[in-house]
């Protein structure tokens, strides 16, 4: 059972708009991951929030942008969506580097 | 060359065999390192961390050589639920945790 949990699990989006998804850590996890998993792939990394603040970023441009709250969520926005922008998108958190990530079930995006 | 690579796969064993995964990362300040293993349509969970001086947990055991930069994952007595795509992780931890996955190998346990 995961203390991770993402929301929406499934979410169908046309080229252009723009998606929110949204993740709850388990309390005292102050950083939080997101990744983005295309079929047959293991998971990139989008970027990292620690406290609230981006510290560190992988290669994804600036319409994938994101927020960790206090209350320990965090949201993913994608603007502009395009085609390949469709995949499973996981939000993993941890106490720890040392401890290793946990991973929320994700959610599957798909731009038609 | 990639930042994490693995075994292409897949790999197909009887039931009852022994399975060796082999990984390799780019790094040399690479810092922690995890094996995960990830089931169809699911999310990573993790399986074990990887330390220098080896360590095994069950019918898992995992090895890290930092001078070749080398990871492995053993697998003893496979069972038919070990099947699953297995990724090899490197967290670099400079100022943040930039955690990479390796492309992942598949398992299929035959009975």
């Amino acid at each position: 059972e995961t203390g991770v949990t993402q929301s929406p699990t499934h979410l169908i989006k046309t080229r252009g708009q723009q998606v929110t998804l949204r993740c709850s850590s388990q309390s005292g996890h102050n950083t939080v991951s997101w990744y983005q998993q295309a079929l047959g792939q293991g998971p990139q990394f989008i970027f990292q929030y620690y406290r609230e603040e981006e510290n560190g970023r992988g290669n994804f441009p600036p319409r994938f942008s994101g927020l960790q709250f206090p209350n320990y969520s965090s949201e993913l926005n994608v603007n502009a969506l395009e085609l390949d922008d469709s995949a499973l998108y996981l939000c993993a958190s941890s106490p720890s580097r040392t401890y290793g990530y946990t991973f929320g079930s994700g959610t599957r995006l798909t731009v038609v | 060359r990639k930042e994490v690579e693995q075994d292409p796969g897949p790999f197909n064993v009887p039931e009852g065999a022994t399975v060796a995964f082999n990984c390799t990362y780019s790094n040399s300040a690479s810092q922690s390192f995890f094996w995960y293993r990830q089931d169809c349509r699911k999310e990573p969970k993790l399986l074990m961390s990887v330390y220098s001086s080896g360590n095994e947990d069950g019918r898992f055991t995992a090895q890290l050589n930092r001078a070749s930069q080398y990871i492995s994952l053993l697998i003893r007595d496979s069972k038919l639920s070990d099947s699953a795509t297995y990724l090899c992780v490197v967290n670099l931890g400079t100022s943040y945790d930039k955690v990479i996955f390796g492309p992942g190998t598949s398992l299929s346990v035959i009975p």
